[in-house]
Parts: C-alpha cells; structure tokens; sequence
C-alpha cells in the first residue's frame, strides 16, 4: 500500500515564524502536492512537484514556498505564517500520467496564534 | 459553478438506508475519481470511472457517469455508521490533465 506521511498531525505556532511542514511518501510518485483545506471552500491546491527539484504553483501558492530535494520528501515552508495561514494541511502523490489517482497524507492541523 | 461540484452539501439517513450524492463538472473530463475523509484525517480512494465507462460498482459502492449532462453519482448501499465522512469528486481534465476536487458532501449514517 502507498504510504504518505506528514511530520506533524497538530502544529502550533506564533504569528511571524518560519514554519515546515514535511511530507514523505514511499512509494515512487513522481508527483506530489500541497492542499489546504478550510471549511466551505473545499480543497484547494498550494503548489505540486512532477519531478526532484521541480515545482509549479497552484491555485494560492501566496505566502508559501516548497522544497523537493528528494523524490520521497515534498516540504512547505511558511516563510513568515500568519493567522489566516491556520487551515488543515494536506499532502499528496501520484503517478505520473492518467489517471492521477492521489494518495494523500493523514494531514496537519495548524493553528497560527 | 465550479468544477466539481458536489450535491448535496449534507446528508443525514438511517443506517440500513442508501445514501446517493451527485457531482456536477464543467468541462471534458479524462475520469472522475470519489474520494472519503474521515473527520480530520486525509482522503482515501474509493473509486474511479473513466469518461467512456457509464456504470461501476465495487463492494457496496456504485457510481454512475452521464458525460451529456456532465454528472456522476456515488450511491452507497446499505450505510453503516463507519460511512458516516465527507465524500468528494475529483474530475480529471481532459485539456491539461489537472484534477479538480469538489468541496464534499458530508454524510452522517445515524444509528
């Protein structure tokens, strides 16, 4: 079974702080993603990965940045978080090619103070 | 509307009952994936049909794709509380291969 893992399942930090979150996933993917997920608006897609230390930007990549050095490990980086950063955050991966079937993470509940 | 788009928002049945849940898309789609969460954890693959495929079934899941009306649905048979999740469609696009996520439809089997 495709396994996805996140560092942290809950996450709190200060207004202003550096955050990270990391994603590691075992089995292959080329793929991999970041979501957020707030209440009524559904998930929606910070950036994704289709290759090591490539990137694109998804629908609200404002304010976050990513880093894949490794084609297991997809990480999110906050540079300067902010209380409207406090969501549910989801990884995910995929093959590469149809049907982009997503394996996904158990997610990390931040909370920005 | 946007792409993806689930219906109902919520839904409260008895278990034992089926539960349906619609899905409505905009553009051409490749396939069209449904996805459970379980409260605060991440999504799981339940099923996927692919946009020459009408009908699918696994375990007690059934789901259904109209392409002319652009609509599929997720009919579980036989609900029992462990249903009780939010569902999401996830439409792959044919013209970049992007896979759009609807906001979900949050069921709740009760006993």
């Amino acid at each position: 079974d495709v396994k996805v893992t996140q560092s942290s399942r809950y996450l709190v930090k200060r207004t202003g702080e550096k955050v990270f979150l990391e994603c590691v996933q075992d089995m292959d993917h080329e793929n991999m993603f970041w979501y957020r997920q707030d209440p009524g608006l559904g998930l929606r897609l910070i950036y994704f990965s289709y290759d090591v230390k490539m990137k694109e930007k998804g629908d609200i990549p404002e304010g976050y940045s990513v880093s894949r050095e490794k084609k297991e490990r997809f990480s999110l980086i906050l540079e300067s978080a902010s209380t409207n950063q406090t969501s549910m955050y989801l990884c995910a991966s995929s093959l590469t090619g149809l049907p982009y079937t997503q394996y996904f993470g158990p997610g990390t509940r931040l909370t920005v103070l | 509307s946007q792409q993806g788009e689930e219906d109902p928002q919520a839904l409260s049945i008895q278990e034992g009952e089926n539960a349906t849940m619609n899905c409505s898309y905009k553009t051409s789609i490749n396939n069209l994936q449904w996805y459970r969460q379980n409260s605060g954890r991440g999504l799981v693959h339940l099923i996927l049909i692919r946009s020459n495929e009408r009908e699918k079934h696994s375990g007690r899941l059934r789901v259904t794709l109209d392409t002319s009306k652009k609509s599929s649905s997720l009919l579980i048979t036989a609900s029992r509380a462990a249903d009780t999740a939010s569902y999401f469609c996830a439409s792959v696009l044919n013209r970049d291969d992007k896979i759009i996520f609807g906001k979900g439809t949050r069921l709740h089997i009760l006993p």
